[in-house]
Parts: C-alpha cells; sequence; structure tokens
C-alpha cells in the first residue's frame, strides 16, 4: 500500500528545476506533499483532492492524475532553502490514515 | 498556536527500561496520529485517535507498545519493557480530522535504547 516515489535522490543547482513522482498502486482520492529538512519534523506542503488538480507553494507546485494512480511534485527554480526530503502521502481505506512513501532527498547547491 | 508539543526532545534509556512519550495536539484539530521514522522503514503510523478514540492500531509492532488519550489535549505513547530495535524518532502530528486538512508534525521525540 506504500506509494512509490521516484527517484530517491536528486542533486541540483540552485536555480535548476526538479520533478519528483509518486505513485500508488490502488485508486487515489487524494495525495498529500511534505518536506522534511534534516533532523527537523515534516511540514505540509499541499493537498491535491481532485482529478488533475494542480496547486502551488512558492514556486512548487503539484498535479494530481487519478487515472494514471500518481501524482508529481514540481520545484521551479530551486533554491537553497528546497532542500530536505519530500514524502507523498495517500490515505488508506478513504481514511485519514495517511500511509507516506519512502521519501526523495533533494540536495541544491549553490 | 504553539503546534503540536511533544517531550521528551530526547531520551536516552536502558533496555527493559519503561518509556512515556507525551504529545499535546493543536487546540481544535480532532486527530492524533503517532508516527515513528527509521531509516529502515521509513515513516510508519503506529495508531491514530479521532475525538479521543482510537481508531486503528494496527501499525503498533507489539504488546509492548500502549497508547492513551485521555482528553481532547494529551497523548501518550508508552513503551514497556524498551529494546533496541525501538530506538527510532517518535512524531505526533494533529489534523482536523477532515480529507482536506494537512497534518501538523510534532518536534518528535529521538529515542535511543542501549
Amino acid at each position: 500500500q506504500q506509494p512509490v516515489q521516484s527517484p530517491q535522490a536528486v542533486i541540483l543547482r540552485e536555480g535548476e528545476d526538479a520533478v519528483i513522482n509518486c505513485s500508488s498502486s490502488k485508486a487515489l482520492y487524494s495525495v498529500h506533499w511534505y518536506r522534511q529538512k534534516h533532523g527537523e519534523a515534516p511540514v505540509f506542503l499541499m493537498i491535491l483532492l481532485k482529478g488533475g488538480e494542480q496547486k502551488g507553494h512558492e514556486k512548487i507546485s503539484a498535479s494530481f492524475n487519478e487515472k494514471k494512480q500518481q501524482s508529481s511534485l514540481y520545484l521551479t527554480a530551486s533554491q537553497l532553502s528546497y532542500s530536505g526530503t519530500y514524502f507523498c502521502g495517500i490515505p488508506i481505506q478513504g481514511a485519514q490514515k495517511l500511509v507516506f512513501g519512502q521519501g526523495t532527498r533533494l540536495t541544491i547547491n549553490p | 498556536d504553539a503546534g503540536v508539543i511533544q517531550s521528551p526532545r530526547h531520551e536516552v534509556t536502558e533496555m527493559g527500561q519503561e518509556v512515556t512519550l507525551r504529545c499535546k495536539p493543536i487546540s481544535g484539530h480532532n486527530s492524533l496520529f503517532w508516527y515513528r521514522q527509521t531509516m529502515m522503514r521509513g515513516l510508519e503510523l503506529l495508531i491514530y485517535f479521532n475525538n479521543n478514540v482510537p481508531i486503528d492500531d494496527s501499525g503498533m509492532p507489539e504488546d509492548r507498545f500502549s497508547a492513551k488519550m485521555p482528553n481532547a489535549s494529551f497523548s501518550t505513547l508508552k513503551i514497556q519493557p524498551s529494546e533496541p530495535r525501538d530506538s527510532a524518532v517518535y512524531f505526533c502530528a494533529s489534523s482536523r480530522g477532515a480529507a482536506n486538512y494537512g497534518y501538523t508534525f510534532g518536534s518528535g521525540t529521538r529515542l535511543t535504547v542501549v
């Protein structure tokens, strides 16, 4: 039931773009995205609730494709502050119980 | 809003000892979650409560683990007896409880069992 994220790790230079994918083997009704900096707690970024919906947070946006059972997170013109591990979370059994992917570590270098 | 408050931040204990982790959720949030994070297993949901009632404890690894939520502003996760493999960061999170609300995580408790 755990969603699969790809890639596992990304290294970028400041200003470059990145895409992080989250796929599920089961039907998706919504997707959460969180960012965790080293030694800190995960921080909520956004939820996508509808098929094809896109949302944005700073220069970070996401899309959600119900048919493909996947969501993608887009980081545009990355900043040093975007470094961290990104997790997608999907509700299980139509409930609030979130199962998280294994995470994608993003490193932004100057 | 002080956020989700967890204590202690760090706990080092000897194998066999009892450990109690504490959490105060955000006022007005009626759902509370306990997660465990390790390098090997990532973020695992242990148990969650709605309106102080345990809804799903299927993630609790063994009978050594127990959780309570006696009121809307306090929850505990207890491990008795503790084992080295319990070493992890334990996060508490709270939410308003509806599908379109995200979780707010506490700062976590880093537990080391030696």
